[in-house]
């Protein structure tokens, strides 16, 4: 079952602008990890945040989580074309282990 | 390099046959996991092994078969039950513990 939902479904943007994307997730976590797909590609980390962390920082990116709102965000500050990719939520899966379930993902294309 | 190796990248199914898509890692990672993506969706999980000569059925494992007789390989046999196999195959793995999953590139399936 799908437990995180991305916000926009699309976004286009210049490049140089900031980009937000935004999770919301249904049941307790105690992390969450957003992941990134280049069109054709398998997906590659970008942060884990746990949950008592309520913000984190990885270079232009910063996560930030709320965990009384379920919901998580990811910004991208300053674009650059090479961004251009689907993003992902994911947590821990509700079967337990170290299984992920993954939201459905924010298609990101930043334009020159 | 360490990494994950899926493949063909691209494999015809005729009607009535079985395929399997391989997947190796030399990343030393207990977990493996097999996902399935549709077009513009997120990632659905089939199987997963968490240990060598275990697996388990993950969220959508009718019509799939796996084996984990080694550490480094997890294949995964798409059968001829599977009635709509058209999609992209995606290979993970990670060490125990809540880690990131670290992903190959894809098997893209289609019907001939």
């Amino acid at each position: 079952s799908q437990q995180g939902e991305e916000d926009p479904q699309a976004l286009s943007i210049q490049e140089g602008e900031n980009a937000t994307m935004n999770c919301s997730y249904k049941t307790s976590i105690n992390n969450l990890q957003w992941y990134r797909q280049n069109s054709g590609r398998g997906l590659v980390h970008l942060i884990l945040i746990r949950s008592n962390e309520r913000e984190k920082h990885s270079g232009r990116l910063r996560v930030t989580l709320d965990t009384s709102k379920k919901s998580s965000s990811l910004l991208i500050t300053a674009s650059r074309a090479a961004d251009t990719a689907s993003y992902f939520c994911a947590t821990p899966h509700t079967g337990g282990g170290n299984k992920l379930t993954f939201g459905t993902g924010t298609q990101l294309k930043v334009e020159l | 390099d360490g990494g994950i190796t899926q493949s063909p990248k691209y494999l015809f199914r005729k009607e009535g046959q079985n395929v399997t898509l391989s997947c190796e890692q030399n990343l030393n990672h207990d977990a493996m996991y097999w996902y399935r993506q549709d077009p513009g969706q997120g990632l659905r999980l089939i199987y997963y092994s968490q240990i060598v000569n275990d697996f388990q059925k993950g969220d959508i494992a009718e019509g799939y078969s796996v084996s984990r007789e080694k550490k480094e390989s997890f294949p995964l046999t798409v059968t001829s039950a599977q009635k709509n196999p058209t999609a992209f195959y995606l290979c993970a793995s990670n060490p125990q513990g809540v880690q990131p999953q670290h992903f190959g590139d894809g098997t893209r399936l289609s019907i001939l």
